[in-house]
């Protein structure tokens, strides 16, 4: 079965800084991964999927996920965090029926 | 236009009693979800449905039951409610095929007292 691990609970970084959030997935074919945003009592909103091709994909808001196979990893990335940042984020994966999630991490941007 | 709609956004109410949720799509799709976040944030599948039929059904309590009465809504009833059943509701869609995006509604915050 598919699992999504993300290991940082909780992040803080500052405005303008740089920000990473790990994910590892467990998957056994090729994965579909997917990264969302949920901003406080919001729903989700996608921020960026990897289905094939190219590894580093592009999403909105000026976040970008590099698939890396060999690590079994889909890391989250943003040069310059904005304060408007500050939400909880969910790695993904879709095994054809579903969407499996890791447990989150919850994002705060110091001013 | 709202892509996945969900009612009621905010629903609270006493332990025992039963209550609905209503999901409408207006993007075309085929499958439709629920999935449950708990207290934790931890999102997980409830049901899916494929063209109004059952495909998924994640070992979730007989009280309960989703209904399709076609592609485009699913809903999502509940009977006998408890503390438990507090959580927030996600209704999604999407069109079955490699590279389709799973689209979410806002979300139903259910509270049971």
């Amino acid at each position: 079965a598919q699992s999504v691990t993300q290991p940082d609970i909780h992040i803080t970084v500052s405005e303008g800084a740089s920000l990473e959030l790990r994910c590892n997935y467990s998957y056994g074919a090729t994965p579909y991964l997917f990264w969302y945003v949920q901003s406080p009592g919001q729903g989700l909103q996608l921020l960026l999927k990897y289905f094939s091709g190219d590894t580093l994909v592009q999403g909105i808001k000026g976040f970008e996920a590099e698939f890396k196979r060999s690590q079994s990893s889909f890391n989250l990335r943003k040069p310059s965090v904005h304060w408007s940042d500050a939400a909880e984020y969910f790695c993904a994966v879709f095994n054809g029926d579903k969407l499996t999630f890791g447990t989150g991490t919850q994002l705060k941007v110091e001013l | 236009d709202t892509a996945v709609s969900q009612t009621p956004k905010y629903l609270v109410t006493q332990m025992g009693n039963d209550k609905s949720i209503k999901c409408e799509q207006n993007l075309g799709h085929d499958t439709m979800y629920w999935y449950k976040q708990d207290s934790k944030k931890f999102l997980k599948i409830m049901f899916s449905y494929n063209n109004k039929e059952l495909i998924i059904n994640e070992t979730v309590p007989n009280r309960f039951s989703p209904k399709s009465p076609d592609k485009a809504h699913l809903n999502l009833h509940i009977n006998s409610l408890e503390l438990g059943d507090s959580a927030v509701y996600f209704c999604a869609s999407s069109q079955v095929g490699v590279g389709n995006t799973i689209y979410f509604g806002e979300g139903s915050w259910l509270t049971v007292v």
